[in-house]
């Protein structure tokens, strides 16, 4: 069982936008803004699309964003494309006392 | 260019162990953070192990006591020692620069895979 819990799906159309959340407790996502965002092909290896919560790495399009509330984190993915299709992991620092990193599930989203 | 290239994986049975390496080109690993992280089948990512540029390391609960991670300055690799493994320990590992300011992963190496199995 994951630390952080995200929607096993989400699917938009093209053109669309989606969100996926990620909800964490105030010892994780709450408690930090260290959230980061992942996007996975499959059999590819994960890609940063979003750290510090809602900051984009270079290259990675303005059509994918970041915020926070309280204990649950979102990705928000506007004017989907077909190549948006793919697994969402999210993560967040979880260590006070000791490092740790903890991660979702991981979200799949289809682009119809 | 920034790469990183793992190998050492392989089918190993319960109870062995693995070595798995992490080749650096276009920076320097030891003056980075440095972690693993790695994907069973059909599964989600899982934080495995850091080590901070000063040398200090942490491990998540899953393999703490088990594995080690190291690495070595003069070829600039980073290595992931797997001791008494398990077949929960099959997976993809995956090697990582880790941002230690932020806390995310921003260079994630193609990874290479441990069956753990008899």
């Amino acid at each position: 069982q994951s630390a952080l819990t995200q929607p096993p799906s989400a699917s938009g159309s093209p053109g669309q936008s989606v969100t996926i959340s990620c909800t964490g407790t105030s010892s994780d996502v709450g408690g930090y803004n260290y959230v980061s965002w992942y996007q996975q092909h499959p059999g590819k290896a994960p890609k940063l699309m979003i750290y510090e919560v809602s900051k984009r790495p270079s290259g990675v399009p303005d059509r994918f964003s970041g915020s926070k509330s309280g204990n649950t984190a979102s990705l928000t993915v506007s004017g989907l494309q077909a190549e948006d299709e793919a697994d969402y992991y999210c993560s967040s620092y979880a260590g006070s006392n000791n490092f740790e990193v903890v991660f979702g599930g991981g979200t799949k989203l289809t682009v119809l | 260019e920034v790469q990183l290239v793992e190998s050492g994986g392989g089918l190993v049975q319960p109870g062995g162990s693995l070595r798995l390496s992490c080749a650096a080109s276009g920076f320097t690993v030891s003056s980075n953070y440095m972690s693993w992280v790695r994907q069973a089948p059909g599964k989600g990512l899982e934080w495995v192990s850091v080590i901070y540029s000063g040398g200090s390391t942490y491990y998540a609960d899953s393999v703490k006591g088990r594995f080690t991670i190291s690495r070595d300055n003069s070829k600039n690799t980073l290595y992931l020692q797997m001791n008494s493994l398990r077949a929960e320990d099959t997976a993809v590992y995956y090697c990582a620069v880790f941002d230690h300011y932020y806390y995310y992963m921003d260079v994630w190496g193609k990874g290479t895979t441990v069956t753990v199995s008899s």
